[in-house]
């Protein structure tokens, strides 16, 4: 089993739509979490941290959901510069070693 | 204005010729780190380096090295490169304390053939 899975869509929607994506991962010790943005060939980028409470930037809502390790990032009124790859990225510190564990991605398209 | 710098961006080579890809941060971060990205795969780390003179193998190190004789360079050394390097390439840094927000270059994308 992968350490962080997603579903790799590509997920098609028309502008305006509210869009979810899930993220799970296998490892409790797990310590924070994180989405991550990717236009096509270009670099990620931090889009937002996710708390355990929740948290929202304007159009984006994080949620984690610890008992059933899986994060999600809500996207409502998808702007057609909403596409792009999202990647689930988790900060995994086990008191030895501390590194980030990278999803696949979920692609996402905004039609217009 | 704070940015990662890589170089080259495009590079096509022949299997056995040595290359460098350099890499530069002007942020001060401590943490730097080189990634290589193939379909399918994702991002996997080559190597990661704490600060100068400390470097750690990441999950797919094997016919890579680098150096970080200054905080703001981290250089990714291909010594003999072969066609299954072929990839897209990132460096990346953060400081310490903040080790999630990494900071990309916006990559180099090798060819070996």
């Amino acid at each position: 089993r992968k350490e962080v899975e997603q579903d790799p869509g590509p997920f098609n929607v028309p502008e305006g739509a509210t869009v979810a994506f899930n993220c799970t991962y296998s490892n409790s010790a797990s310590q924070s979490f994180f989405w991550y943005r990717q236009d096509c060939r270009k670099e990620p980028k931090l889009l937002m941290s996710v708390y355990s409470s929740g948290n929202e930037d304007g159009r984006f809502t994080a949620q984690l959901n610890r008992a059933s390790q899986y994060i999600s990032l809500l996207i409502r009124d998808s702007k057609l510069s909403d596409s792009a790859t999202y990647l689930c990225v988790v900060n995994l510190d086990d008191g030895n070693n501390r590194k980030l564990i990278w999803g696949l991605g979920t692609s996402l398209a905004v039609n217009p | 204005e704070a940015q990662v710098t890589q170089n080259p961006r495009y590079l096509i080579t022949v299997t056995g010729k040595k290359l460098t890809v350099t890499c530069s941060q002007n942020m001060n971060h401590e943490y730097m780190s080189w990634y290589r990205q193939d379909p399918g795969l994702g991002l996997r780390q080559i190597y990661y380096s704490m600060n100068v003179e400390v470097t750690d193998k990441g999950d797919v190190p094997e016919g890579y090295k680098v150096s970080r004789k200054e905080k703001r360079n981290f250089p990714l050394i291909l010594e003999s490169p072969s066609p299954n390097q072929t990839s897209l390439y990132f460096c990346a840094s953060s400081f310490l304390r903040a080790f999630h927000e990494q900071y990309f270059g916006p990559g180099t994308r090798l060819t070996v053939t």
